[in-house]
């Protein structure tokens, strides 16, 4: 089957900085990749859709100069959270589509900013 | 308007019972996909079945099957002989938007806990 992988698998950080989570499609090649966030206990929102070679497009209320998307291969999209902020820790997933009607998840990266 | 309705929060079941998870829907979009994902504690979503809304017939993946109501707009998960590891956070997603801009849109989930 098709495999997403993302890297950190975690990653504690101190506040200011930034952290940047890649996800990848290991044996297929991605044109979209969407990035989610999950709160503990609660359900995965969307923050943005990442297609190959093109601006990301950011869901209402994502701040796009705090999250930078950039999905510069068919296999690879990184997700940057610049200047972060003790309220950024959360989880964070990746999900790449083979086709249109499949999407693949990554492990996720869950991110602590001290 | 909640696209994605889990009215279950929690559901408890003892090993080797079925168990009905719920999943309503709500879109005016006449082509629409409802998935079913679980999430272990590891965090990882893995894929359990798919339906899309032109199939005629349930979807159907070893112990997992799909009861798909058109008509209600419910696409519960049905979870035949429960083992210890189905113990995980269930996910109902619904595909909207057009062609390749296409997006999954989640509901809050169901926690399943499976007893010996």
């Amino acid at each position: 089957g098709a495999v997403v992988s993302q890297h950190p698998s975690w990653v504690i950080c101190k506040s200011g900085t930034s952290v940047k989570i890649e996800c990848r499609s290991l044996d297929f090649q991605a044109t979209t990749m969407f990035w989610y966030r999950q709160f503990p206990k609660q359900s995965l929102m969307l923050m943005a859709t990442s297609n190959e070679g093109s601006k990301a497009t950011y869901e209402q209320g994502v701040e796009k100069d705090k999250f930078l998307i950039n999905h510069a291969s068919l296999t690879l999209s990184t997700l940057t959270v610049t200047s972060a902020h003790p309220e950024d820790s959360s989880f964070y997933i990746c999900s790449a589509r083979a086709h249109v009607y499949e999407q693949y998840f990554g492990p996720g990266t869950r991110l602590t900013v001290t | 308007a909640q696209k994605i309705t889990q009215t279950q929060p929690g559901m408890f079941v003892q090993e080797k019972e079925a168990v009905t998870l719920d999943c309503t829907y709500d879109t005016s979009d006449q082509s629409y996909g409802l998935f079913w994902y679980k999430q272990p504690s590891s965090g990882e979503m893995i894929f359990l079945i798919y339906q899309g809304s032109y199939d005629e017939q349930n979807a159907t993946e070893g112990r997992y099957s799909l009861n798909f109501q058109k008509a209600r707009k419910s696409a519960n998960l049905v979870i035949s002989a429960s083992q210890l590891g189905d113990s995980a956070m269930y996910f109902c997603a619904m595909r909207e938007g057009p062609g390749g801009f296409q997006k999954l849109v989640f509901g809050t989930g169901t926690r399943l806990l499976v007893s010996p």
